[in-house]
């Protein structure tokens, strides 16, 4: 069936360091490919998405590249903050159901 | 406009005690999904519901557990003989079919915390 695999944490890193989140699916057909992001004592929400092969999302100064060719949908950004430690998840939607990665906590110090 | 909202946010009942977790999705949204999160796990899929299709229950842990959507909108999710491995944040989502990416997107609502003593 549909999976999605993320890398695990938890990820640490310094402020203003280069940050890659890696997520790998494995799916029938065309699934949309999506990064959720949970803030400390928050619920989940929507971060970026991707609905077809080389597109970008993008948001918050965060982008992933939907990769067909090798089934991944990587997180990266170019400079994190303090502010960006979160759990992030990678998901998939293949129809109406959505299956989600176990999440990668990541923690950015000062 | 107004997001998924869960009630209550918190709730603390007692070892076998039966608690109700309720969920109000978006208007207009036809999916809802329930998941439980243990403290520091990612997100264990319990029950989803498609208009007025039959609930898909795969992700249920046991037969204590149950839930219902009525009229297509309101859900609520019943815990039965709480255990305290029951202890989690339990969310809800609703979700929408985007014809302009031909895709669906979650909304997740703030879960309610659910401690058994």
């Amino acid at each position: 069936g549909d999976s999605v695999t993320q890398m695990e944490g938890p990820v640490t890193l310094s402020e203003e360091a280069f940050l890659t989140i890696n997520c790998t699916y494995t799916a029938t057909g065309y699934p949309s490919l999506f990064w959720y992001v949970q803030y400390p004592g928050e619920g989940l929400q929507l971060l970026l998405k991707a609905t077809k092969a080389d597109d970008k999302g993008s948001n918050k100064g965060f982008e992933a590249t939907y990769r067909k060719e090798t089934t991944s949908f990587h997180l990266e950004k170019g400079s994190v903050q303090v502010s960006d430690s979160a759990v992030y998840f990678c998901a998939l939607s293949n129809g109406d159901k959505i299956i989600f990665g176990k999440g990668t906590r990541l923690h950015i110090l000062p | 406009g107004a997001g998924v909202s869960q009630s209550p946010s918190n709730k603390v009942t007692e070892k076998g005690k039966d608690v109700e977790l309720r969920c109000d999705p978006i208007s207009g949204h036809t999916a809802l999904y329930w998941y439980r999160q243990s403290l520091g796990q990612g997100l264990e899929f319990l029950i989803y519901f498609q208009g007025n299709s039959a609930p898909d229950k795969s992700g249920l842990p046991s037969d204590r557990f149950s839930a219902e959507r009525t009229g297509g909108s309101v859900s609520t999710l019943t815990i039965q003989r709480t255990q305290q491995e029951d202890s989690a944040v339990y969310l809800c989502a609703s979700s929408y079919y985007s014809r302009r990416d031909s895709s669906y997107e979650q909304y997740f609502g703030p879960g309610t915390r659910l401690t058994v003593t």
